[in-house]
């Protein structure tokens, strides 16, 4: 069985800084992928950067890089220059390929704080 | 295009009765999930239909939950003699590839 762990449930940091939301997962699968989503306040699912288990770079997307360790089975998710509006509930999800599809597993999530 | 989108947003409903949750996908996309997301806790996996057909409801709870998507588009998700312990957050997602999943803003269920 496949499992996600983030074992931050609080981060602070400051505005312009950048933060480190760490993920670490488990499974015996050779090919899976990796999704970092951002969940604010009002609910709603916002998916932010992907990477694929034989994707050989760190996947990027403006703000937010993907800091891939496969041995280490980690994938921490890195914001860069922090905004006010960063703050949000962070969830890193594991792709299961089965039946045709791709079931996420989700992790407990990482709540981040940006203060002045 | 419109995103995901879900109706209700709210839905408040009695122990014992039937609610059923719609979810509307992004057009054109063949993949449709549903995951519940309970207070503190992250998505958790229902069921995924690959057009018409439910291909995985592994993850619903048990026979009272059931969903179907009759023309490959919009999905209903029916929960019969609702529960206390089914109050969260429903979510559906659509996707047309394997690396994406967008998700509508959600259904909060309350069972009182």
């Amino acid at each position: 069985a496949q499992k996600i762990t983030q074992t931050q449930p609080g981060m602070f940091v400051q505005e312009k800084e950048a933060v480190t939301l760490d993920c670490t997962y488990d499974t015996s699968d050779q090919s899976y992928g990796l999704f970092w989503y951002k969940q604010p306040s009002s609910g709603e699912m916002i998916f932010l950067i992907y990477q694929g288990s034989y994707d050989e770079q760190n996947a990027t997307e403006g703000r937010y890089s993907l800091n891939f360790q496969k041995a280490r089975k980690s994938a921490n998710l890195v914001i860069s220059a922090s905004q006010l509006g960063d703050s949000a509930m962070y969830f890193c999800a594991m792709r299961e390929a089965n039946r045709g599809g791709n079931k996420l597993t989700f992790g407990t999530g990482t709540q981040l704080k940006v203060e002045l | 295009g419109a995103g995901v989108s879900q109706t209700p947003s709210n839905k408040v409903t009695e122990k014992g009765k039937y609610v059923e949750l719609r979810c509307d996908p992004i057009s054109g996309h063949t993949a449709l999930y549903w995951y519940r997301q309970s207070l503190g806790q992250g998505p958790e996996f229902l069921i995924y239909f690959q057009g018409t057909g439910a291909a995985d409801d592994s993850g619903l709870p048990n026979d009272r939950f059931f969903a179907v998507r009759p023309e490959g588009s919009v999905s209903t998700l029916k929960i019969q003699r609702t529960e206390r312990g089914d109050s969260a957050v429903y979510l559906c997602a659509s996707s047309s590839k394997y690396n994406e999943q967008f998700f509508g803003p959600g259904t909060r269920l309350t069972v009182l």
